[in-house]
């Protein structure tokens, strides 16, 4: 079966500017998160959906960060302005249900100068 | 903070050998998994053991659960190269909690 997918892999780009993430999980999975993961960390969960509806969005910065769901299937997360602290690994999870094994896409580095 | 803690940070072991990581949390917890992660697979889900199991084997991977200490531990037996990662235990805390939480990681080196 295929993997989550992640796009794109590698993004460079200035503080203040904007930058969009976008996500397509294992089909038939309800939940779909979204991770930040700065080096030498573990993951941390910035939001959780559960078809359209978000789970879980206490971690994620809702001054500068947004994400979506679109029909219970592709998300996008989004960040406008940019600060430097957001420099990490942005992963892309999906699982059939809440409590199940995870599936990770293979991460979008960020690099914000 | 809830977050989970591994020990060691950093264990680096010949081949062949075997490899214990430890994770201890906080809270009380619905189930407990592990994954792995390295450059060539990204984070890779291993093994998951629910709160009323104790012990879980899968392949060269054995688990063991101590919910009255609130810790885990992950055996790799016969360890090889291609085990070099950073192993991350995760846990839901129980309730209506339905966020997996993470902790900081072993990165463990596996030495030819």
């Amino acid at each position: 079966e295929a993997g989550v997918a992640q796009s794109p892999r590698y993004k460079i780009i200035e503080k203040r500017q904007s930058v969009a993430f976008w996500c397509n999980p294992i089909s038939g999975h309800a939940t779909l998160y979204w991770y930040q993961q700065i080096l030498g960390q573990g993951p941390k969960l910035l939001i959780q959906f559960q078809n359209n509806g978000v789970v879980d969005d206490s971690q994620l910065p809702k001054d500068r960060f947004s994400a979506e769901r679109l029909k219970g299937v592709d998300s996008t997360l989004k960040i406008q302005p940019a600060k430097l602290e957001d420099s990490a690994v942005y992963l892309c999870a999906s699982s059939l249900k809440v409590y199940n094994e995870q599936f990770f896409g293979p991460g979008t580095r960020l690099t914000v100068l | 903070s809830q977050q989970g803690e591994e020990d060691p940070q950093a264990l680096s072991i010949q081949e062949g050998e075997n490899a214990t990581m430890n994770c201890s949390y906080k809270t009380s917890i619905n189930n407990l998994q592990w994954y792995r992660q390295n450059s060539g697979r990204g984070l890779v889900h291993l093994i998951l053991i629910r709160s009323n199991e104790r012990e879980k084997h899968s392949g060269r991977l054995r688990v063991t659960l101590d919910t009255s200490k609130k810790s885990s531990s992950l055996l790799i037996t016969a360890s090889r190269a291609a085990d070099t990662a950073s192993y991350f235990c995760a846990f839901y805390s129980g309730g209506s909690n339905y966020k997996l939480t993470f902790g900081k990681g072993t990165l463990l080196t596996v030495n030819p």
